[in-house]
């Protein structure tokens, strides 16, 4: 079965400096990985996905991920930290195995201070 | 705004009544999926359909839950005798299937308190 694992539940950067969520993930198959990000009463909005192909991926508003098999990672980075970066960030996974369904970590909050 | 929306936004209600939340998705999609988020935690799968077929239910969906998608449209997710534990929020995802992995969007959810 599939899982992920967000390491740390709480982050806080200074804006201006790097940001790194980690995430590690369990699949007995290729998995398909991603990040999506929750503001405050809102849905989740995706910000980017591995699925075949470049394992660098590059999402939205200057996140990127790299997807190392070997370390079964998928950590989601971005140089310079804005204010407006402070949400929710969610990794998950899903594989043919789970019938496509998402399996979710639970979350890192991501505080950008001044 | 042509996005997965979530009817109501906020739901108030005492302990042994009934409710029932509504989800639109993305007009194309054929697939709808049902999450469950409690504070400090990820979304937890519930359930998915296909077109208006419920292909699979988790096991923390009990037997007071209960989803249709009467028309492959939209869907109503029914939370019979409400129990404190359920307040959380539900949230609905759509997706375009080919018969693989697609990208789900999710609705801004409904926040459900049961006092």
């Amino acid at each position: 079965a599939q899982s992920v694992t967000q390491l740390g539940s709480h982050v806080s950067v200074s804006e201006g400096a790097l940001v790194l969520l980690r995430c590690n993930y369990s699949s007995s198959v290729p998995p398909y990985l991603f990040w999506y990000v929750q503001y405050p009463n809102q849905g989740l909005q995706l910000l980017l996905k591995y699925t075949t192909g470049a394992t660098l991926v590059k999402g939205i508003n200057g996140f990127e991920a790299e997807f190392k098999k070997s370390e079964t990672s998928f950590h989601l980075t971005k140089p310079s930290a804005h204010m407006s970066d402070a949400a929710e960030y969610f990794c998950a996974v899903s594989d043919m195995t789970g019938g496509f369904k998402t399996i979710f970590g639970a979350g890192t909050r991501l505080f950008v201070k001044a | 705004d042509t996005g997965v929306s979530q009817n109501p936004r906020h739901k108030i209600t005492k302990r042994g009544q009934n409710v029932t939340f509504r989800c639109d998705p993305i007009s194309e999609h054929n697939r709808l999926y049902w999450y469950r988020q409690t504070l400090g935690q990820g979304p937890e799968f519930l359930t998915y359909f296909q077109n208006e077929a419920q292909l699979e239910k988790s096991r923390l969906l009990s037997d007071r839950f209960s989803a249709e998608r009467p028309k492959g449209s939209f869907s109503t997710l029914e939370i019979q005798r409400t129990e404190q534990g359920d307040s959380a929020m539900y949230l609905c995802a759509s997706s375009h299937s080919n018969g693989g992995q697609e990208t789900q969007y999710f609705g801004p959810g409904t926040r459900l308190l049961v006092l």
